[in-house]
């Protein structure tokens, strides 16, 4: 069983639109990072959630981490071809290394 | 910094050959993590090292699979003998102790076994 359910797997969406893609877990973590990785490249860090609660914005990226800190969403507004790639979120706990979810493809078509 | 440097980028190799992946982490990082990555399963942990020292190899598949880290600036994941089911994409990352400030990632070996 994956420890970290991430959904959709899969989104292709047009330029401009808006999406949300989720990171559902049952345990909890400390914090949960979220990461993009585009085709032939290693994951790259976006942001990292602490605080139950918590809200962080990066340009048209908004992340939030659930009040109970076993879930997390990414909201993008209007979506760019950049956009592309493959959104992984991660999960920490103390003393043990990230767990990742299968990661959600999204495609933004122009 | 250059980043986590990982070698080679491709490697394709026959049915029962050694592979060895090369890895030189981020110079101060002193944490680890070898990752096979696959559509079917995404991102699997093999093994991790703190300060050289192998911590959980519990995701290493097989004892066809081995890690070492000899020192602080370059680790080896070896394949002997290889078979077609490990063809994926390998990736090593490195961070503090902790993990706190993310992973760095390197680019990745993408292994193919014919």
């Amino acid at each position: 069983t994956q420890l970290l359910e991430q959904s959709p797997q899969f989104l292709s969406i047009q330029e401009g639109e808006n999406l949300t893609v989720y990171c559902n877990s049952s345990s909890v973590f400390s914090s949960l990072q979220w990461y993009r990785q585009e085709p032939g490249e290693g994951p790259v860090l976006l942001v990292t959630v602490v605080t139950g609660g918590e809200v962080k914005k990066l340009k048209r990226l908004t992340f939030q981490f659930g009040d109970a800190r076993k879930d997390s969403s990414l909201h993008i507004t209007a979506a760019q071809p950049g956009d592309t790639g493959l959104y992984l979120c991660a999960g920490a706990r103390r003393n043990t290394p990230l767990v990742f979810g299968k990661g959600t493809r999204l495609s933004v078509i122009a | 910094d250059a980043g986590v440097i990982q070698s080679p980028r491709h490697e394709v190799t026959e049915m029962g050959q050694e592979v060895t992946l090369r890895c030189k982490p981020i110079s101060g990082h002193n944490s680890l993590f070898w990752y096979r990555q696959t559509m079917m399963r995404g991102l699997e942990l093999l093994i991790y090292f703190n300060n050289n020292v192998p911590i959980d190899d519990s995701g290493m598949p097989e004892d066809r699979f081995s890690a070492k880290m000899p020192n602080a600036s370059f680790s080896t994941l070896k394949i002997q003998p290889s078979e077609p089911r490990d063809s994926a994409v390998y990736f090593c990352a490195s961070s503090f102790a902790g993990g706190v400030e993310g992973y760095t990632f390197g680019s990745g070996t993408r292994l193919t076994v014919v």
